[in-house]
């Protein structure tokens, strides 16, 4: 079966770094995303990555290892407003979205 | 922007009653999804569309079914509304073409059937 895994919940304090991570086992590979989510509203798009390798946009970077079926989404410098939770989700063989149940991230003063 | 509008945020049905959901994209896309989200699990694909009067089942399109009469709009209709359908419904449109198929969503719409 077709499987994503992300850590259900994590806490960081405002100003600090976080690394919230993604392990995907599917049927082919055709490129990875991103989202965030905050409570009680739509997901939007954070990162693709297709190609192995680290893409940054501004405070948020998005890395990508196929080999070893991981990414992760590195935030830098939190705010209060990076509380949300955040999507992985995978394109697989079918050029379908496999998504992840989501991390939830709590920021502290 | 995109911006893809569900029309209701909340809605409270009856075991039984045909509810209809509605999406409107306003991008011009040719392909439009529904999915259901639900607390622990990742979004569950019910239906997608990619094209007018086109319908391809996802995961989950048991007890669901949807309409795509005009490109911008697409309706998921539960037929028999039954409580294990309380979820959060999010409908969501990308373009087809290009390399990278972002979709965009809506704001999603809560549904508690009793």
């Amino acid at each position: 079966g077709q499987n994503i895994d992300q850590p259900t919940e994590m806490t960081a304090t405002e100003g600090a770094i976080v690394q919230i991570n993604c392990t995907y086992q599917t049927s082919g590979f055709n490129g990875l995303f991103w989202y965030q989510q905050h409570a009680g509203e739509a997901p939007t798009f954070l990162s693709y990555n297709v190609l192995d390798g680290l893409e940054e946009k501004g405070r948020f970077s998005s890395f990508l290892s196929r080999s070893k079926g991981y990414s992760y989404l590195l935030l830098k410098e939190l705010q209060m407003k990076d509380s949300a939770s955040y999507l992985c989700a995978v394109v697989d063989s079918n050029y379908q979205l496999i998504w992840g149940a989501g991390t939830k991230l709590i920021i502290k003063p | 922007d995109v911006k893809v509008t569900q029309s209701s945020r909340y809605l409270v049905k009856r075991t039984g009653e045909k509810v209809f959901l509605e999406c409107v994209q306003d991008m011009d896309h040719e392909n439009m999804f529904w999915y259901r989200q639900d607390p622990g699990l990742g979004l569950r694909l019910i239906y997608f569309s990619y094209d007018v009067k086109m319908k391809e089942k996802g995961d989950i399109p048991e007890g669901y079914s949807v309409s795509r009469e005009k490109k911008e709009r697409f309706s998921l209709i539960l037929e028999s509304a039954s409580t294990n359908q309380t979820s959060m419904y999010l409908c969501a449109s990308s373009f087809n073409g290009g390399d990278v198929n972002i979709q965009y969503f809506g704001a999603g719409t809560r549904l508690s059937v009793l």
